[in-house]
Formats: C-alpha cells, structure tokens, sequence
C-alpha cells in the first residue's frame, strides 16, 4: 500500500515569496490533515479535511496561509507572502476519518524562508 | 483544548538498560492518548495508541505505555532498549468526539541508546 506522498521534499524561498505544497493521501482516506512542525516543537495542526470539506482551520494563519482539497484526494498548501518564521517542516497526514483512527504521516516538506 | 507535556527533551540510555519517556496530559474532554516515534529521516509512524479497554498498551517492539486517568499521564516505558531505538519519540491527543480527530502533540523526547 502506498503511504502519503508529498512534494517537493525541500523548499528554499525569500520572504515575501510564495510557495505552495502537494499531498496525496492514502487510496480512500477521508481526513487529511496539514501539520507545521517547527524546529524543536511537535506537529501543530493548521487544517483538517474531511472529503473536500474543512472541518477545523482555526490554527490557520488565513491572512496568508490558504489550503485546498479538490475532489476530496489531493491537497494544497500555500504560503503567500512567506514570512522568516515560516520556516518549518510541513507534514500531511491522513486517516480514515473515525474517531482514535491511526493518522498515517507523509515525509514532509522543509521550508526555509531566508 | 487538550494540551501536552513531555518532561525530558532528551534522554540518553545505554543499549540493554532500561528507558521511561514521560508524558503528561490536560484536557477539559475525555481522550484517546497515542506514541508517535520518527526515526531518522523519516516520517512520523504510530508506536501504540490507547482507546479503550485495558489501561496497559504494547507495541510490537517491546514498548509498553501505561494510561493514568488520575495522574493523567501516558509514560512510554521499554525494559531493555536497543540501538535501534533511537529516535524521537511524540505523544499525543486526540479529543473523544466524533468529527474532531486531530491530534495535539508534546515537543518530543529525543531517545539517544549508546553503546
């Protein structure tokens, strides 16, 4: 079974530039999810999918982070304009969708804002 | 809000000893309590998870974490741990309610087992 893919692997941008991130979840996971995991921190959610639906974006900094679901499989993060503090690894993880399913996390992507 | 508090940053141990990586909870709802563990350069993988049922949970590694509704904490335990153990270890949360699954992670304990 194939895991959680996600590109591109390192992303290195000026502030003020934008970036955007890929995701593709697993074959028939309803829930993805966007994590930012700064150095030294745990994963912090940003946003939930539930099919092409949000469910939770209350962590999402909406004055320059937006995401996208289309069709209810591959998703979009983007930054627009980045910011020095940023800089992050950005996870995708996806899961069935039922409660105290297992979230299934993709490599990630390691923002560098300079 | 649920939150998360991983006591030690990092823990050193030596191969065949024991290793106890502590974890506390807040939560204003009932939970269900999970380990995540990355090893190097790689992604984050499910080490055990607690739901319901028996308060003691085991991986197929030889870990064991131990739910503590009083003292809510989750501490991961291992009785003899190898090289191969090293790695960073995550605990998290999710709330007890349909719709809402995300997970709130502690900082996470860096495992280093020495030779």
């Amino acid at each position: 079974e194939a895991g959680v893919a996600q590109s591109p692997r390192y992303k290195i941008i000026e502030k003020r530039q934008s970036v955007a991130f890929w995701c593709n979840p697993i074959s028939g996971h309803a829930t993805l999810y966007w994590y930012q995991q700064i150095l030294g921190q745990g994963p912090k959610l940003l946003i939930q999918f539930q099919n092409n639906g949000v469910v939770d974006d209350s962590q999402l900094p909406k004055d320059r982070f937006s995401a996208e679901r289309l069709k209810g499989v591959d998703s979009t993060l983007k930054i627009q304009p980045a910011k020095l503090e940023d800089s992050a690894v950005y996870l995708c993880a996806s899961s069935l969708g039922q409660v105290g399913n297992e979230q299934f996390f993709g490599p990630g992507t390691r923002l560098t804002v300079l | 809000a649920q939150s998360v508090t991983q006591l030690d940053s990092q823990v050193p141990v030596f191969e065949e000893a024991p290793v106890e990586l502590r974890c506390n909870y807040s939560s204003s709802v009932s939970v269900y309590l999970f380990w995540y563990v990355q090893y190097p350069n790689q992604g984050l993988q499910l080490l055990l998870k607690y739901l319901s049922g028996s308060t003691l949970v085991e991986s197929i590694n030889g870990f064991e974490a131990e739910f503590n509704k009083s003292q809510t904490s989750f501490h991961l335990r291992k009785p003899s741990v190898h090289i191969s153990d090293t790695a960073e270890y995550f605990c998290a949360v999710s709330p007890l309610r349909a719709g809402s699954y995300q997970l709130t992670f502690g900082k996470g304990t860096k495992l280093s087992v020495i030779p």
